[in-house]
């Protein structure tokens, strides 16, 4: 069973610090990865989908990088925002399941 | 991206009832649905995995006589928590996809369920 861990468990930074949210995971055999941000009481929102055979993505200010065979993804966020402050999930799929880390609960202070 | 939808946003019950949570994809046909349960600052634990047509399939530990899935169609799935209890207030979040395993999962807005 694939087991997910992300490190750090919360983190808070000032305005504008580029930061970066690790991910690991047990079971590299995976088809593909997703990163998401989740708000207090609400649902996710998707942020950045890596495909298995690929190495990074990027989506305005957020890259992610996979690297499938050491079971490790990384989430790097530039220039951060208040408005960035939520919990951050990655969430590698393996045959017809997704699993989740507990995630990185970020504050960006202003 | 896609959308889906979760009805109701949230619901109180008494203790012994029965809740249904609808999970509809909106603009694609979900041919896999998924749910997933949330306690207060933990993370998304899959409950089970349900393909239109098929029996769904349920996580070791989930009760499926408790949790009732019904995929009857590539829009619409439902979760029915029978005779609940306190202990299963949770946030209840639906995903849906289209196609294989490549394909990226959507989330639904999640339902609070409050057991009195």
């Amino acid at each position: 069973k694939q087991e997910v861990t992300q490190i750090p468990a919360a983190l808070s930074v000032p305005e504008g610090e580029n930061l970066v949210l690790n991910c690991s995971f047990t079971d590299s055999a995976i088809y593909n990865l997703q990163w998401f941000r989740q708000d207090p009481g609400k649902g996710l929102t998707s942020l950045l989908l890596i495909q298995s055979s690929q190495r990074e993505q990027t989506s305005g200010r957020l890259n992610a990088s996979l690297d499938k065979s050491s079971g490790r993804s990384t989430l790097y966020i530039a220039a951060s925002q208040p408005g960035d402050s939520a919990t951050y999930l990655c969430a590698p799929r393996n045959n017809n399941d997704m699993r989740f880390g507990a995630g990185t609960r970020l504050t960006v202070k202003p | 991206g896609a959308v889906v939808s979760q009805h109701p946003s949230w619901v109180i019950c008494k203790s012994g009832t029965s809740v249904k949570i609808e999970c509809r994809s909106l603009d694609f046909q979900a041919t896999t649905m998924f749910w997933y349960r949330q306690f207060p600052k933990q993370s998304l634990m899959l409950m089970a995995t349900s393909n239109e047509g098929s029996k769904a399939t349920y996580e070791q530990g989930v009760e499926k006589d408790k949790f009732l899935i019904n995929h009857a169609s590539l829009t619409l799935s439902t979760l029915t928590v029978t005779s609940a209890h306190p202990e299963d207030s949770s946030f209840y979040i639906c995903s849906a996809r289209s196609g294989g395993s490549y394909n990226e999962q959507f989330f639904g807005p999640g339902t609070r369920l409050t057991v009195l």
